[in-house]
């Protein structure tokens, strides 16, 4: 069965820094392009990141290059989202998802507030 | 940035109705389009991908049409637990971007 299942979130101030993780099994993960998405309060899905298989391709979504990075340990099956300088905006549940977003986790929030 | 619209942002409608959903691209996004339904406090599940392929163990009143700019969902017969938020989102280039939504209710 696959899984995968966040984890790092929490309320951290304005300017502060925060790691996402998010742990997958069931599936050969080294295989599959990974993905980060987000859920803003009463706003809708917003694509944040994503990586290739083994680590050497990433993207990101303008309101977060520069300050994100995503990467990825395919010994331990798992992909990490580094949040840094963090907004109030970035206030959201994030979700990451494996590559064709056909298996989600089931979320983490981040609260970004003094 | 491919830019995605839904109409309309919500609905209401009664058990066993039957339900649609378009969702139109600000160019041609080809068939690389997702539909997704995401229940209160849940994740996001994919339902329909390449714009009109079934994911699998998905039921078959759910479908989905269309290619190029313009695009269809469609709930054949509306059940109780189909009460969720709707999103498209296209994979044509990045950023993958998705559309507003739709909140789907039961009358």
């Amino acid at each position: 069965e696959v899984q995968l299942v966040e984890s790092g979130g929490g309320l951290v101030q304005p300017g502060g820094s925060l790691r996402l993780s998010c742990a997958a099994s069931g599936f050969t993960f080294s295989s599959f392009w990974m993905h980060w998405v987000r859920l803003a309060p009463g706003t809708g899905l917003v694509w944040v990141s994503r990586i290739n298989n083994d680590g050497r391709t990433t993207n990101y979504a303008d309101s977060v290059k520069g300050r994100f990075t995503i990467s990825r340990d395919n010994a331990k099956n798992t992909v990490y989202l580094q949040m840094n300088s963090l907004r109030a905006d970035d206030t959201a549940v994030y979700y990451c998802a494996r590559g064709p977003f056909d298996f989600w986790g089931q979320g983490s929030l981040v609260t970004v507030s003094s | 940035d491919i830019q995605m619209t839904q109409s309309p942002s919500s609905l209401s409608a009664s058990v066993g109705d039957r339900v649609t959903i378009t969702c139109q691209a600000s160019q041609d996004i080809y068939n690389y389009l997702n539909w997704f339904q995401q229940r209160p406090g849940k994740a996001p599940k994919l339902l329909i991908y390449d714009a009109s392929n079934l994911e699998t163990g998905v039921p078959s009143r759910f479908s989905g049409s269309g290619s190029g700019t313009d695009f269809t969902f469609t709930i054949s017969s509306l059940q109780p637990e189909d009460i969720a938020t709707y999103y498209c989102q296209h994979y044509h280039n990045l950023p993958f971007t998705f559309g507003p939504g739709t909140r789907v209710e039961i009358k």
